[in-house]
């Protein structure tokens, strides 16, 4: 089980620019959700993914959108990208099947924008 | 909305020492709630989880938490430190509905030769 993985790692973007980023999760998942980190700070919520929608967003502005396939893997877009922009974006699997609680995440693409 | 809060931002024991990390949530319902672990340059870890089925719980690498509704707490213990414990730890609530997961701040433990 090669559990939830992410590409790419390091990506380095200027101001304006389009960043995409991507994820599979952990097999048998079918739930993926979006986690920006910035530097030493908790993980905060963007949105999360179920059946190619999006079922519940975080306080982020539509420069963040996102796209699930049917294989369950997920892209999160980010637009016009800004200072700000930069940190680590965690995924994160889980599945609705099982009733489990819990959130499975991936090593996290650090984003830098210069 | 649900929320946790992590006090201390920092927290150094010495090894061999009881590792005890704070965490206090704002619930109106029963939540679900987890302890996470960050390593440098890696992604989350779950440690342990409170679903409700029992208030003590127990997580791996001999972590465990008590979930204390009077006082709304569910604080992360240890009984012995080792080095490898140091890390950044993640008190986390679960909302209602889906699966979004509300963190705290983080306390980075720092663990003394």
């Amino acid at each position: 089980d090669a559990g939830v993985t992410q590409s790419p790692t390091h990506l380095i973007k200027t101001r304006g620019q389009q960043v995409t980023l991507r994820c599979s999760p952990k097999s048998g998942h079918d739930t993926v959700s979006w986690y920006q980190q910035a530097l030493g700070q908790g993980p905060q919520f963007i949105f999360q993914y179920y059946e190619e929608e999006e079922r519940q967003r975080g306080n982020f502005p539509d420069r963040f959108s996102g796209h699930q396939f049917p294989n369950y893997s997920s892209e999160l877009n980010v637009n016009a990208l800004l200072l700000g922009d930069s940190a680590l974006y965690l995924c994160a699997s889980s599945s609705s099947r099982t009733g489990r609680n819990e959130q499975f995440f991936g090593p996290g693409t650090r984003l830098t924008v210069l | 909305a649900q929320s946790v809060t992590q006090l201390g931002s920092h927290v150094s024991v010495s090894e061999g020492a009881l590792v005890l990390l704070r965490c206090n949530y704002s619930s109106s319902v029963p939540p679900y709630l987890f302890w996470y672990v960050q390593y440098p340059n890696q992604g989350l870890q779950l440690l342990l989880k409170y679903t409700s089925a029992a208030t003590l719980v127990k997580g791996i690498n001999g972590f465990e938490a008590e979930f204390k509704k009077s006082e709304t707490s569910f604080h992360l213990t240890k009984p012995s430190a080792h080095m490898s414990d140091a890390a950044e730890y993640f008190c986390a609530v679960r909302d209602g509905g889906y699966q979004k997961v509300t963190f705290g701040t983080g306390t980075k433990l720092q663990v003394i030769p």
